[in-house]
């Protein structure tokens, strides 16, 4: 595909239940971002993958939050036992190059913990 | 602790006007500033971007002016047109060696309507 692509667009789970949000990056882009962005605000950062090694994992809010890309392509960001406070939108980005800063981002995820 | 700040929080704009969109920032290891635009059920789509080695860029009808001194930077939309309405997020990121992820902090956003 063009752009980022990311599944479910839309994801309503209820408390409790674990959740798995999948990222397909641009093909050939080597860097993967994961973000989380609440209404009204700008994204925030959650993790950084380049190729399959996961080099930044600092903005995950908690041990419940983990995400993988096994083979360098594509990512899923897993969160168990969701709690309501996780509801929000959370994107996936692509960059070309290791060390590039230029983000695509995808159309996310709307994630709403009932 | 917000690194970087972005104002206003909305702006309106009569058609042919220019938009300005002004953010501030408190790491001066940031070295890379660009701004996205987001349309309504979008993801925020790359617009323009700068180092902090020139104090404007432009393209098109947009243009960032930056200013290190004052750790400032700003996006101008010339010519405004409705096309333009949309959420426009400023962002920095630090790019030199050793700083490993290049994450992006956002700014918290700045909705512009451009009105007929």
């Amino acid at each position: 595909g063009a752009g980022v692509s990311q599944s479910p667009r839309y994801k309503v789970t209820k408390r409790g239940q674990d959740v798995a949000l999948r990222c397909d990056p641009i093909s050939g882009h080597v860097s993967l971002y994961w973000y989380r962005q609440a209404l009204g605000q700008g994204p925030e950062f959650l993790t950084y993958f380049n190729y399959e090694a996961q080099q930044d994992k600092s903005g995950l809010p908690n041990d419940r939050f983990s995400a993988e890309r096994p083979e360098g392509s594509i990512s899923t960001l897993t969160i168990q036992r969701t709690e309501q406070r996780d509801s929000a939108m959370y994107r996936c980005a692509s960059s070309p190059r290791q060390g590039s800063p230029e983000a695509f981002f995808g159309q996310g995820t709307r994630l709403t913990v009932v | 602790q917000q690194q970087v700040k972005q104002s206003p929080q909305s702006l309106i704009v009569q058609k042919g006007g220019i938009s300005i969109i002004n953010c501030a920032y408190e790491n001066t290891a940031f070295d890379y500033f660009p701004w996205y635009q987001q349309f309504p059920g979008k993801g925020p789509a790359l617009l323009i971007a700068i180092r902090p080695d020139v104090s404007e860029k432009k393209e098109g009808r947009f243009t960032i002016s930056f200013n290190k001194s004052a750790k400032q930077f700003s996006l101008h939309i010339m010519d405004s047109q409705p096309g333009d309405s949309a959420t426009y997020f400023c962002a920095a990121a630090e790019t030199g060696s050793g700083a490993g992820s290049y994450q992006l902090t956002f700014g918290k956003g700045t909705k512009l309507s451009v009105i007929p």
